[in-house]
């Protein structure tokens, strides 16, 4: 049973390069997230979907892109990198019912030059 | 604006201690609070928590949580240094599962 999964597992990108993160569960979840995490600030939202064909942004936005053609698959992408966007990115699915816990992937560790 | 803060930022501790992780929260329309346990990758779930007063246990685990004073914590008796990790606290509202996280507690577990 793989869960999520998350491809690349690393990248190393110079400034303005463009590039699309992979994330895919096969447990037929409703709602997907992408988070950033970065040292001492915890997990923070980038994009959600609450469905296929649906996105909406969270809590940091700017510089990304998503899209969800698929209910299985979640794409983030970044148009222009910058260094600001180094990270560690997680993509996380949950059911669609009530008090369900996301599942979060292995994530993908971006670095910008 | 929904808010989590956790403390302390950092523990370190040896075997056989217990140790108190704590979260509060503001959240609009608080639905649920949730712990994970990150190691190397990814975030892995401990409890889920909806309910003032009723404990979840999990083994040496143990978590609760408070609706009135808007906090929950997290014990660990007996901790092991397997028990070294990241730990984050998450607290959601009624909007599509969405999670506001704290900035972790990072948990050092010596021998």
């Amino acid at each position: 049973n793989a869960g999520v999964t998350q491809t690349p597992k690393f990248r190393v990108l110079k400034t303005g390069q463009s590039m699309t993160l992979l994330c895919a569960q096969d447990m037929n979840h409703e709602y997907m997230y992408w988070y950033r995490q970065d040292p001492g600030m915890g997990l923070r939202l980038i994009h959600y979907s609450v469905g296929e064909g649906t996105t909406a942004k969270g809590e940091v936005p700017d510089g990304y892109n998503v899209s969800r053609l698929k209910k299985q698959n979640f794409l983030l992408g970044l148009e222009s990198a910058a260094p600001s966007q180094t990270s560690v990115y997680f993509c996380a699915s949950r059911p669609g019912v009530s008090n369900q816990p996301q599942h979060f992937g292995d994530g993908t560790r971006l670095s910008i030059l | 604006e929904d808010k989590v803060v956790q403390s302390p930022l950092s523990l370190v501790v040896h075997e056989g201690d217990t140790v108190t992780l704590n979260c509060s929260y503001e959240v609009t329309n608080f639905r649920s609070l949730l712990w994970y346990k990150q190691e190397k990758k990814a975030p892995t779930f401990l409890f889920m928590l909806t309910s003032s007063g009723i404990e979840k246990k999990s083994g040496r685990l143990s978590s609760i949580l408070d609706k009135k004073e808007l906090f929950s914590i997290l014990n660990i008796t007996a901790t092991q240094t397997g028990d070294s990790a990241v730990y984050l606290c998450g607290a959601g509202g009624t909007s599509y599962g969405k999670l506001t996280f704290g900035q972790g507690t990072i948990l050092t577990v010596h021998p």
